[in-house]
């Protein structure tokens, strides 16, 4: 198994350009996640999705969009990208339950996003 | 706003040494998680510890928790320079569908 991939590994964008984060997982999970990383910031959720079809706000979601068509998939997009997006992106998966195992997220190698 | 905070924010030792990190979060959980990032990697889970535990162990690792503290410890005993990461602690957000993290301890072993 894969578990959780991430597409591009690295992308410059200009500010203002447009561009989609992809990922991807394989472990037939309902609850896909993504987080931005800045340095001293920690992980910041910005969208998360609870199953396929669906998507909820995180804690930073301003000019973000998100969708799940498919289960093993979860888009991040940026429409209109600006200086202050520059960020590691990390996209993690799990499976709804209270067993330890379920509680357990899966995190992705990360997207490193430049906008200059 | 960020449910875990860790301290320290940096820690240097030497191999061999214990490395304690300590988390503190602000609202009422069912759990608490630690991860660990290498540097350019992604997260990996280390240990769960519930809310009705007290103190969970698993290998080299040590979790405590102190739910009338709100805080929790991760302690690693007989550090190695591969422990050479950043720890974060987690907890869920309000609905549980999510995890939130704490700006994470940096810890650096030298040999």
């Amino acid at each position: 198994n894969a578990g959780v991939t991430q597409t591009p590994k690295f992308r410059v964008l200009k500010t203002g350009q447009s561009m989609t984060l992809l990922c991807a997982q394989d472990m037939n999970h309902e609850y896909m996640y993504w987080y931005r990383q800045d340095p001293g910031m920690g992980l910041r959720l910005i969208h998360y999705s609870v199953g396929e079809g669906t998507t909820a706000k995180g804690e930073v979601p301003d000019g973000y969009n998100v969708s799940r068509l498919k289960k093993q998939n979860f888009l991040l997009g940026l429409e209109s990208a600006a200086p202050s997006q520059t960020s590691v992106y990390f996209c993690a998966s799990r499976n709804p339950g209270l067993r330890s195992d379920q509680e357990t997220q899966y995190f992705g190698p990360g997207t490193r996003l430049l906008v200059l | 706003s960020q449910q875990g905070e860790e301290d320290p924010q940096a820690l240097s030792i030497q191999e061999g040494e214990n490395a304690t990190m300590n988390c503190s979060y602000k609202t009422s959980i069912n759990n608490l998680q630690w991860y660990r990032q290498n540097s350019g990697r992604g997260l990996v889970h280390l240990i769960l510890i519930r809310s009705n535990e007290r103190e969970k162990h698993s290998g080299r690792l040590r979790v405590t928790l102190d739910t009338s503290k709100k805080s929790s410890s991760l302690l690693i005993t007989a550090s190695r320079a591969a422990d050479t990461a950043s720890y974060f602690c987690a907890t869920a957000n309000q609905a549980g569908t999510a995890l939130i993290f704490g700006k994470g301890t940096t810890l650096s072993v030298s040999s």
